[in-house]
Order: structure tokens, then sequence, then C-alpha cells
């Protein structure tokens, strides 16, 4: 498997503009994790999936922040409209379900996203 | 409320020397730990979990960790250390009850040759 495929690896933007991260989990898992990491704030989990519903959103900044799982193998994260506060890498992660003993993140590679 | 604390920003250790990353947890219930590894432009990678059983659990690349129920920690810890092991290295602990993992702010090991 190619693991966690997550694209664009880089968005440059300006202000205002509508940004859309998109990412495959790995084929077989059913949880689908979205996280943001900043030098000031870390790894923060915006939203995580389970059989595509959207579980625990709480950690989305605001309305300005949306995200899908339409298919099992697809997830988007949007965010509209941009800000320069949301400059940051976007993780997608994905794993199995924990009672089968796979208790762990699978992480893609990120989006470096630069809003001006 | 489940939270994870490394509580130095950045380790120096020189080659072939033994190292040691430090994580602390609070958590209600029995705590699932876990040790990730970033490396420059990519996402992070799983080393080892401590989920019951043995305190000393072995991972990747050499690297193995002490769960210590009474101090609530979980350091990670290598034998000898490589050039190749420096990296941003992150603690996470979930709970028994949700699918949330929640990550230290991460440690930055550097090895010097």
């Amino acid at each position: 498997d190619a693991g966690v495929i997550q694209s664009p690896r880089h968005e440059v933007t300006e202000m205002g503009q509508e940004v859309t991260l998109r990412c495959k989990p790995i084929s077989g898992h059913d949880y689908l994790f979205w996280y943001r990491q900043t030098m000031m704030r870390g790894l923060e989990l915006l939203i995580y999936f389970n059989n595509n519903v959207p579980i625990d959103d709480s950690g989305m900044p605001e309305d300005r922040f949306s995200a899908k799982m339409p298919n099992a193998s697809f997830s988007t994260l949007k965010i509209q409209p941009s800000e320069p506060r949301d400059s940051a890498v976007y993780f997608c992660a994905s794993s199995f379900d924990r009672y089968l003993g796979n208790e762990k993140l699978f992480f893609g590679s990120g989006t470096q996203l630069s809003v001006l | 409320a489940q939270s994870v604390a490394q509580p130095e920003d950045q380790v120096n250790v020189a080659e072939g020397n033994p190292l040691t990353v430090k994580c602390t947890y609070s958590v209600s219930g029995n705590p699932y730990l876990f040790w990730y590894v970033q490396y420059p432009n990519r996402g992070l990678q799983f080393l080892l979990k401590y989920i019951t059983g043995d305190n000393l659990v072995k991972g990747s690349y050499g690297f193995e960790a002490e769960f210590n129920k009474s101090q609530t920690s979980f350091h990670l810890k290598k034998p000898s250390a490589l050039v190749s092991d420096s990296a941003l290295y992150f603690c996470a602990v979930n709970d028994n009850y949700g699918q949330n993992f929640v990550f230290g702010p991460g440690t930055r090991l550097s090895v010097l040759p």
C-alpha cells in the first residue's frame, strides 16, 4: 500500500481565498483524522471520522473550516475564507478500529499551507 | 482530560551514547501510550506503544520505552544513539474511551557525530 496520500504538498494562497486539502487513507482503515501542526500550538486534532461519519469536530477552530468524507477512500478539509493565521502544516492520518488491536496512526506527508 | 508533557524542547547527545527523551502523561483510566518520530518534511511515524503487559516495550530502530505507572511516565530510550536518529519525537496518549490521540509538544533530538 502507498500509505496515506495527501495533496497538494504545498499550497500558497492569498487571504480570503478558498483552500481545499485532500487525503486518501490507507485502504481498509476505518478511522481518518485531520491534524494541524504549528510551532506555537504543536499538533492539534481538528476532526476525526469513523466509517465516513464525523465523530468529533470539537477541534475545528471556527466555521471557516469544514471537513467531509464522502467515501472510505477520500476526505477533504476546506478553509473558506482563508486567513494568514491558518498557515500551518496539515496532516491526515488513518487507522484501523482500535478493538482489532491496531491502535496506531499512519500519517501522510502533510500539506504545507501558507496564506499571504 | 488527558494530557502529555515533554519537559525538554531539545536533547543533545553524542553519537554512541545512550539517549533518553522524557514524557509524562495524565489520563483517566488506563493509558495507551505511544512514541512517534518526525523527520524533516515528513509525517509522523510510529515507533512503539504500550497498551498492557511488560513495562518495557521495544520498538523500531532499536528504541525502547519504559512505562512507570507510579510516576506517570513513559520515557523513550536507546542504548547507543546514531546521527540518523536526529529528529522530532512526540509522545502521545489515548484513553480507553475514544480515538483521540493527544500529542505532547515534541522534543527535538540532535545526535552529534
